[in-house]
């Protein structure tokens, strides 16, 4: 089945240094892949999305490219703010297949940014 | 649009007892799906809904039930509460099962006592 692997937190930073968040994922075929953010007390929202190989999703200055040769959509920022503390999850969602293109989630990342 | 709503944002329950968490729509979305959110086990699935009167289980469906008469609500039920049912509840819709970004509604948390 398909499943999605992502770094553990809780990961803190001070504000302006660089970010990597880590997903990895095993699907079927050829899955579309999500970051979803959620801020404290409020429901996920899409934060970036690639949708085949390569493709890099972008947003509010966040990035995750698409690599099907290490299958992986990691996502970084290169200078955080106090307002990106949030929860992060990488997602998929398979096309077809029977799947009828269910999204599968990770287990979330907690960033906190310090001021 | 008011996008996804849900109803009631916290509920405390006994066990045994039933509830009723409500989801509406207001973007005529075909697909709409229910998540549960539990530390360290990110949101699992666990009923969807591709259309009205088309339901599926997800990844836990047991001890819930669900129904989409309309295109509009589709209703969450518990039919006898547990502890381990003690979680938040997010409901999402998106246009159809292609169309691949999904809206989320604010959450349910509910305690099971």
């Amino acid at each position: 089945g398909n499943s999605v692997t992502q770094m553990e937190g809780p990961v803190t930073l001070s504000e302006e240094a660089f970010l990597t968040i880590n997903c990895t994922y095993t699907a079927t075929g050829y899955p579309s892949l999500f970051w979803y953010v959620q801020y404290p007390g409020e429901g996920l929202q899409l934060l970036l999305k690639a949708t085949k190989a390569d493709d890099k999703g972008s947003n509010k200055g966040f990035e995750a490219t698409y690599r099907k040769e290490t299958t992986s959509f990691h996502l970084e920022k290169g200078s955080v703010q106090v307002s990106d503390s949030a929860v992060y999850f990488c997602a998929l969602s398979s096309k077809g297949g029977g799947s009828n293109y269910k999204l599968t989630f990770g287990k979330g990342t907690l960033l906190t940014v310090n001021p | 649009n008011a996008g996804v709503t849900q109803t009631p944002k916290f509920q405390v329950l006994k066990t045994g007892q039933s509830m009723t968490l409500q989801c509406a729509q207001d973007m005529n979305h075909e697909y709409m799906s229910w998540y549960r959110q539990d530390p360290g086990m990110g949101l699992r699935l666990i009923h969807y809904s591709v259309g009205a009167g088309i339901t599926d289980q997800g990844e836990v469906p047991n001890g819930y039930n669900v129904s989409r008469s309309t295109t509009e609500d589709f209703p969450l039920r518990l039919l006898s509460a547990a502890p381990s049912q003690t979680s938040v509840y997010f409901c999402a819709s998106r246009w159809d099962r292609r169309q691949e970004t999904q809206y989320f509604g604010p959450g349910t948390r509910l305690l099971v006592l």
